[in-house]
């Protein structure tokens, strides 16, 4: 069945460094990937999508491009803010086969100023 | 911003009481969901619905039910609370053939 795998953290990075969070996944169709993010006491937020391979979603400052090649929608940005910290879900949907969207366990990140 | 509604917020009840947790949504979506999810970040599928008149269960078992009774409505229901009830309840909802999903704020749940 289909699964998304992404780094586990706490991840801790220093205001201005620079980002990756992996993400990678096994799917039998060609899904859409997702990036969600959850503010601290809130729900989660779509940051960014691609729904074909090569494409590059992008918002706020973060990218991911969907690799066929090697399965994965790492999500990066170039120079962290302490108003990133919050919990990053990597998740992929074949709305075409089963329509569930699947989601990772999450990824905590913690920006210190 | 998605337009979707849960209330309340946040509660705190004592054992036994019934509860039930409102989402409404004025996007017109014919799918809606309800997700647990542990401290510990991992969101869990416990309930979902394709439209009006029904109601699926997901991948996690719950105590909890749900109806579906309007487009815009999706009431989780607790009958008899306990304590292991306590977590975060997150609704969402989606277009029956689309591929991004949204979500409401959360209803955070203390059973005492």
């Amino acid at each position: 069945g289909n699964s998304v795998t992404q780094m586990e953290g706490p991840v801790t990075l220093s205001e201005e460094a620079f980002l990756t969070i992996n993400c990678t996944y096994t799917a039998t169709g060609y899904p859409s990937l997702f990036w969600y993010v959850q503010y601290p006491g809130e729900g989660l937020q779509l940051l960014l999508k691609a729904t074909k391979a090569d494409d590059k979603g992008s918002n706020k400052g973060f990218e991911a491009t969907y690799r066929k090649e090697t399965t994965s929608f790492h999500l990066e940005k170039g120079s962290v803010q302490v108003s990133d910290s919050a919990v990053y879900f990597c998740a992929l949907s074949e709305w075409d086969r089963d329509d569930k969207i699947i989601f990772g366990k999450g990824t905590r990140l913690h920006i210190l100023p | 911003e998605a337009d979707i509604y849960q209330t309340p917020r946040y509660l705190v009840i004592g054992t036994g009481k019934k509860i039930t947790l409102e989402c409404s949504q004025t996007m017109g979506h014919d799918k809606m969901y309800w997700y647990q999810q542990d401290p510990g970040m991992e969101l869990h599928l416990i309930h979902y619905s394709y439209g009006v008149n029904s109601t699926e269960k997901g991948d996690l078992s719950s105590e909890s039910t749900v109806s579906r009774i309007r487009t815009e409505h999706f009431p989780l229901t607790l009958e008899s609370a306990r304590p292991s009830h306590t977590s975060q309840y997150l609704c969402a909802s989606s277009e029956l053939s689309g591929n991004t999903i949204y979500f409401g704020e959360g209803s955070w749940l203390t059973v005492v």
